[in-house]
């Protein structure tokens, strides 16, 4: 199984909504990202999680919170977002980056978000 | 550091065309390099990538690429393209730094198949 799957698909959501976003790989990888989208850019890179410990913090406002509950999920809790974080979140993984640059990433095929 | 240059944001062939798209990257370690797609809607996927070895490298759905170390390049091409080719196209280099191996994004290729 080489899916990535994330949902939901499209979530709209006021300011002061909370809400969380899902992924889910079960190819044994130890390594987990979360991506920003914005149309015709390319991802952004947001936090990166390694055997479930968070590794990299791309200086990412408060309002996403990321969380690892085990090798297989990742989630990305939203709160008090602002209309401009309207975007594609994706989420991918691969195997450990830190043993080799070879790795290919997996995406899901993301979450269209919109704040209101 | 590393970064990685598309040439053109925008590339427009016509069916049966020849694709060329064009990447360069800056690495003060040797590279390894990647082409994805992304199709409307959907995340990105993997074309094709250089690791070492043999500097052409071929990929799915027809594509290559060639590695050109004195060029710093890793142009994508395919002989004759087809509708369902049109799509977003993202190079992407990774090279260790800071202990690990995370790629940098080029900005994307949009390719865009004519009738």
């Amino acid at each position: 199984d080489t899916e990535v799957t994330q949902t939901p698909k499209h979530l709209v959501m006021g300011m002061t909504n909370k809400k969380s976003l899902k992924c889910e790989q079960h190819m044994g990888h130890r390594a987990m990202y979360w991506y920003k989208q914005k149309a015709k850019k390319p991802p952004e890179l947001m936090f990166v999680y390694s055997y479930e410990k968070l590794s990299i913090n791309e200086s990412v406002p408060s309002r996403f919170s990321p969380e690892c509950p085990n090798s297989s999920l990742l989630n990305l809790h939203l709160h008090a977002l602002q209309p401009e974080d309207s975007a594609l979140y994706l989420c991918a993984s691969s195997q450990d980056f830190r043993l080799a640059g070879d790795n290919e990433q997996f995406f899901g095929p993301g979450t269209r978000l919109t704040v209101l | 550091a590393q970064s990685v240059t598309q040439l053109g944001s925008h590339v427009s062939v016509s069916e049966g065309a020849l694709v060329l798209l064009r990447c360069n990257y800056s690495s003060s370690v040797p590279p390894y390099l990647f082409w994805y797609v992304q199709y409307p809607n959907q995340g990105l996927q993997l074309l094709l990538k250089y690791t070492t070895g043999a500097t052409l490298v071929k990929g799915i759905n027809g594509f290559e690429a060639e590695f050109k170390k004195s060029e710093t390049s890793f142009h994508l091409t395919k002989p004759s393209a087809h509708m369902s080719d049109a799509a977003e196209y993202f190079c992407a280099v990774t090279s260790l730094s800071g202990g690990s191996y995370i790629p940098t994004f080029g900005r994307g290729t949009s390719l865009i198949v004519h009738p």
